[in-house]
Formats: structure tokens, sequence, C-alpha cells
């Protein structure tokens, strides 16, 4: 079974407007992380978000949330206000307690309009 | 504070050449793990390193192989290579092993076989 899902291959969303990027997750590990990378057309994986499978409050960063749903394993990530630099791929991941891979999705790649 | 290096950005091999790439990673990171991403596979693991130690290692075949020197930086060897090895390859460090411990990563390689 994949441990990350993400069933979103392309996501569009209008400037200035927020949009969701879903992930699924697949572990019976107690503990875990789950991450949110943004990577632009250059290549570089950039770290954007961390959520604990421990945190009780969803994770923020500047415009980046994530929407932790632990009973339905999902980490879904928000972003507000889109902005055009923000066009990019978005991967999910997550590292289990008992491991030390970390463990992607397919990725969604969004395209912000102007 | 410096990010992951790696070098060399971009290189083309011929087939049956082989390659070593180098990864420097964050200052105080012991931890180096390297992926391998193409658009058909996405994002696979290689192997991972902690302490000069390979603690992890993904499903390639023996033709990949890495290490890491005391000063943490590591270096992975990809010998007899085939055109599907043309790939942007990864380095990605962090402090430790924990759920909760980041990895950033490096600008990437980009590989081409020819």
């Amino acid at each position: 079974a994949q441990k990350i899902t993400q069933t979103q291959p392309g996501m569009f969303v209008q400037e200035k407007e927020a949009v969701t990027l879903d992930c699924t997750y697949d572990t019976s590990d107690p503990s875990y992380g789950l991450f949110w990378y943004k990577q632009p057309s250059s290549g570089e994986m950039i770290f954007l978000i961390y959520q604990g499978s421990y945190d009780q409050q969803n994770a923020t960063e500047g415009r980046y949330s994530l929407n932790f749903q632990k009973a339905r394993k999902s980490a879904n990530l928000v972003i507000s206000a889109s902005q055009l630099g923000d066009s990019a791929m978005y991967f999910c991941a997550m590292r289990e307690l008992y491991g030390n891979q970390f463990y992607f999705g397919t990725g969604t790649s969004l395209t912000v309009i102007p | 504070k410096a990010g992951v290096t790696q070098t060399p950005r971009y290189l083309i091999k011929t087939r049956g050449q082989q390659v070593t790439l180098s990864c420097s990673p964050i200052s105080g990171h012991r931890s180096v793990s390297w992926y391998q991403q193409t658009p058909g596979q996405g994002l696979q693991f290689l192997f991972e390193y902690f302490s000069e130690t390979q603690r992890n290692k993904g499903n390639f075949p023996g033709r990949f192989s890495g290490r890491q020197f005391s000063n943490s930086r590591s270096e992975m060897n990809v010998s007899t290579l085939e055109l599907g090895d043309s790939a942007l390859y990864l380095c990605a460090s962090s402090i430790g092993g924990n759920t909760g411990n980041t990895i950033y990563f490096g600008e990437g390689s980009w590989l081409t076989v020819v």
C-alpha cells in the first residue's frame, strides 16, 4: 500500500485565492511526522511545514497551514492568498518512528493564475 | 547558515561510465540521505547515512552505492550507467533520525546519460 497518497496531479488557483492540496497517509506507527515540500522548476525541494502526530493544534507557517485530521489520516496543505510564485510542485511526506527514510507522495502541480 | 550543497549541478555521461556525486550537509547535521527523482517514478529513496554508517537502503541495484565521511559529507556513486539512470539526484540532511527532524534538500544534481 502507498504510504502517502496525493490524488490531485494538477491544480489551478486564482491569484489571492486560497487553495487546499490533499494528502492522505498510511502508517501503523504511533508516532510519525508529516511534512510538506515545494519544488519549483529549478529542482530544489523547499521545506514548508511540519506536523507531528501528537500535536494537538494544526501547524501554521505564514500563509501555509496544515489541516491535520488524524482519524482520517489526512494532512492537507492550505495555502492562503495565493501568489504567482506559489506555482510549483508540492509534495507531502511522512517519517515514521521506526525508520530513517521519508516517504513521499507523487506530488501536486499547482498553477496560480493571474 | 549554509544550506545543503551538491556538486556538480549538471552533468552528462555516456552509458557504461560511472559517476560520483557529492553532498555537503548543513553544519551540525549528521544524517544524509539520497533520493532519485524521475518523471515516471517520482521521488525514490536511495539510502541514508548517519555518522558514517548506512542505516537504511532503498530498492536500487548494487550499481548505486554511497558513503559518508567523518565530516558528514557524503558521496554517491553509480557505476555502469544506464539510460534509465538519467534523473535529478537530491541529497538531504537532518540533525538526526527522530520523526520530527526535518530533512533539508540541496538543489540537486541533474544527471543525463546518453
